[in-house]
C-alpha cells in the first residue's frame, strides 16, 4: 500500500515569505497526486492535482506543485504567502486505478501578518 | 451545488451510547468515502462505496463500526457502542467515476465526535 510523508509539521512564516512543503510517497507504480487545504474550521478543499502531463501543476490561490518521479516527490510551493494562507495542508496519493487515497499527516502553516 | 453535506456537525455522547453520522454526497457522484481524522493517526480511510455497494471496508477499525448506503443520496456511519478512543473528526467525501475509478474526492465539513 502506498504511504505519504510530510515533514516539518508546523511551519511559521511572515507574510510575503516563500513557502515550500515537502511530500514524498512510497509506491513504485503510476500515481495520482493531490494537495488539499483545510482552513481553520472548514473542510478539506482541493488545492491542485496531478494525473499526467506537465509535472509542474498550478492550482488555486497562487499555489503550484512539481512532480519529480525520480524522487517520488510532489512538493507544494507558493512564492509569497498571505495571512489568509494560514491552514493545514495535506498531500495525498492514490495508485492509478485504485480508489484508496492515502494522506500525509499534514503541515500546519501559520502566516504572521 | 450544495457540496457534500454531513450531520450533525458536532456530537457529544457518553461511552457506550450508539452514534450515527450522516452524509449526503454530491448529486451524480457514484463514489462515497468515510474518513476519520485524529491527531495521532491523521486522515484514515474507513470504508468506501461505489454505486451504493461497499467496496473496501478494510479501514473499519472493528465490529463496533458499521456503514450503510441505502441509496445514492444517503449514507450512515454507526458506532455501537461508542468509546472515548472513537473521538475524532469524521469526514465524508464523494467522487464521480471515470474509467471505473474516481480521481478527485470532494469532502464534507466533517462531524466532530466527542465520546466522554
Amino acid at each position: 500500500a502506498q504511504s505519504v510523508s510530510q515533514h516539518n509539521h508546523h511551519v511559521i512564516l511572515s507574510e510575503a515569505a516563500s513557502l515550500e512543503l515537502g511530500c514524498n510517497y512510497s509506491y513504485g507504480g503510476t500515481v495520482n497526486l493531490f494537495w488539499y487545504v483545510q482552513y481553520p474550521g472548514q473542510h478539506l478543499q482541493l488545492l491542485l492535482k496531478y494525473f499526467s502531463g506537465d509535472p509542474l501543476v498550478k492550482g488555486i490561490k497562487g499555489f503550484e506543485a512539481e512532480f519529480i518521479k525520480s524522487k517520488f516527490s510532489f512538493n507544494l510551493r507558493k512564492p509569497s504567502v498571505q495571512w489568509s494562507d494560514t491552514a493545514e495542508y495535506f498531500c495525498a496519493v492514490n495508485a492509478r486505478g485504485n480508489n484508496r487515497l492515502a494522506f500525509g499527516k499534514g503541515n500546519q502553516v501559520v502566516v504572521i501578518p | 451545488d450544495a457540496g457534500v453535506i454531513q450531520s450533525p456537525r458536532h456530537e457529544v455522547t457518553e461511552m457506550g451510547q450508539e452514534v450515527t453520522l450522516r452524509c449526503k454526497p454530491i448529486s451524480g457522484h457514484d463514489y462515497l468515502f468515510w474518513y476519520r481524522q485524529t491527531m495521532m493517526r491523521g486522515l484514515e480511510l474507513l470504508i468506501y462505496f461505489n454505486n451504493n455497494v461497499p467496496i473496501d471496508d478494510s479501514g473499519m477499525p472493528e465490529d463496533r463500526f458499521s456503514a450503510k448506503m441505502p441509496n445514492a443520496s444517503f449514507s450512515t456511519l454507526k458506532i455501537q457502542p461508542s468509546e472515548p478512543r472513537d473521538s475524532a473528526v469524521y469526514f465524508c467525501a464523494s467522487g464521480a467515476s471515470g474509467g471505473g475509478r474516481t480521481d478527485t474526492q470532494y469532502f464534507g465539513p466533517g462531524t466532530r465526535l466527542t465520546v466522554l
